[in-house]
């Protein structure tokens, strides 16, 4: 069975300055994908960035990076230069692609704040 | 706007009642999953169509059923609620079962409270 851990329940970052969400997962597949949400105030669910597990390199999106570590199960978020607008929750995400009807699997978040 | 629309945005019910949640995927989305977020328990899968067949179920109460329609929008039907099942409930979609890459598009949600 697929598991998702966020150990951190609530973050803080300054501004203009960078962060890092932490994610452990599990799973006994070799082929899996990772995801980050992000889940504003309003409600949304907004996908950020995907890592799949054959992927040699950390995927990029703009300000967001994935430190994927797969002997460690790690695919932790970095956002650079954060910004107001980041404050959120954020979900890290998992999917195995072994038979193709796995549902992403979800941890249970970090509240970031980012203060002026 | 992500392509999936969820309708009502907002339900108040009382204890006991059954609702009806509506879900459009985005075009060309066979797929479509249901998610329960609630305060204590994060994001939970409920059940995952594909094309008009159920193709997976998670932690759905035997309350909650749920359908694809030909025209492949989604219907969940939660009956006798009980004051627990005020959440946010989540329809996401996806072009197939097999799908990589990109994950899922979720809708905005629809927020029941149940009194």
């Amino acid at each position: 069975a697929q598991k998702i851990t966020q150990t951190q329940p609530g973050m803080f970052v300054q501004e203009k300055e960078a962060v890092t969400l932490d994610c452990t997962y599990d799973t006994s597949d070799q082929s899996y994908g990772l995801f980050w949400y992000k889940q504003p105030s309003s409600g949304e669910m907004i996908f950020l960035i995907y890592q799949g597990s054959y992927d040699e390199q950390n995927a990029t999106e703009g300000r967001y990076s994935l430190n994927f570590q797969k002997a460690r199960k790690s695919a932790n978020l970095v956002i650079s230069a954060s910004q107001l607008g980041d404050s959120a929750m954020y979900f890290c995400a998992m999917r195995e692609f072994r038979s193709g009807n796995t549902p992403l699997v979800f941890g249970k978040g970090t509240r970031l704040s980012v203060i002026a | 706007d992500s392509g999936v629309t969820q309708t009502p945005k907002h339900l108040i019910t009382a204890t006991g009642q059954r609702v009806t949640l509506r879900c459009s995927p985005r075009s060309g989305d066979l797929s479509v999953y249901w998610y329960q977020q609630s305060l204590d328990q994060g994001l939970q899968f409920l059940i995952h169509y594909y094309n008009g067949e159920e193709r997976a179920k998670g932690n759905i109460l035997e309350r909650f059923s749920a359908q694809q329609f030909p025209d492949l929008h989604s219907e969940l039907n939660l009956s006798s609620l009980e004051l627990g099942d005020s959440a946010l409930y989540f329809c996401a979609s996806s072009d197939g079962p097999g799908t990589g890459g990109y994950g899922y598009t979720f809708g905005s949600g629809t927020r029941l409270t149940v009194v």
